[in-house]
């Protein structure tokens, strides 16, 4: 079976830097996804991951970890319009599993 | 423009009724992909599809079926037999990488 655990909720500062985990467990794995979601939209695309290391795109940065089922997703100089949903997916096999995804709160 | 489309944004039912939701891309992806969306919830696999009349159940099929029947779309109905139909619907396409999702159809039985 599959199985991708990220945090519900977290709560970062306007400004400041905040790091969403995702660890997975699935029987094959053919690249990890990040996506934002904000409420009543649907998904748009961050970043993707099929090596191990860094992958930087602006503010937004994305690790992976094959060997640990890790990845974290960083996000620098919080924006108020940054609050959002955050979901980690997984590819495997022909198929793409979601985790339930990281609800973020921005404090001005 | 290329895209992925849903319709109707919105739909409204009465419980004991079929409903199919469209779904349509012009992307040329060969994968396509339902997901249900509830309240808080993330995103969880109806059924997914790799090929033109190929299709595979996804961790959640139950009371639910598609067709493929052309490259272009893979609509879903939502039976009778669905328990809670009530939710957000996503369709996603992709070529193998980076799937991209359409707007999304709310629907609401009652």
């Amino acid at each position: 079976g599959q199985n991708i655990d990220q945090p519900t909720e977290m709560t970062a500062t306007e400004g400041a830097i905040v790091q969403i985990n995702c660890t997975y467990q699935t029987s094959g794995f053919n690249g990890l996804f990040w996506y934002q979601q904000h409420a009543g939209e649907a998904p748009t695309f961050l970043s993707y991951n099929v090596l191990d290391g860094l992958e930087e795109k602006g503010r937004f940065s994305s690790f992976l970890s094959r060997s640990k089922g890790y990845s974290y997703l960083l996000l620098k100089e919080l924006q108020m319009k940054d609050s959002a949903s955050y979901l980690c997916a997984v590819s495997e096999d022909d198929k793409i599993i979601f985790g339930k995804g990281t609800r973020l709160h921005i404090l001005p | 423009d290329g895209g992925i489309t849903q319709s109707p944004k919105y739909l409204f039912r009465k419980e004991g009724q079929n409903v199919t939701l469209s779904c349509e891309q012009n992307l040329n992806h060969d994968a396509m992909y339902w997901y249900r969306q509830d309240p808080g919830q993330g995103l969880r696999l109806i059924y997914y599809s790799q090929i033109v009349n190929d299709f595979q159940k996804g961790d959640i099929a139950e009371g639910y079926s598609v067709s493929r029947e052309k490259k272009e779309s893979f609509p879903l109905t939502v039976t009778s037999a669905q328990k809670n139909p009530t939710a957000f619907y996503l369709c996603a396409s992709s070529l193998g990488d980076k799937p991209y999702f359409g707007p999304g159809t709310r629907l609401t039985v009652t």
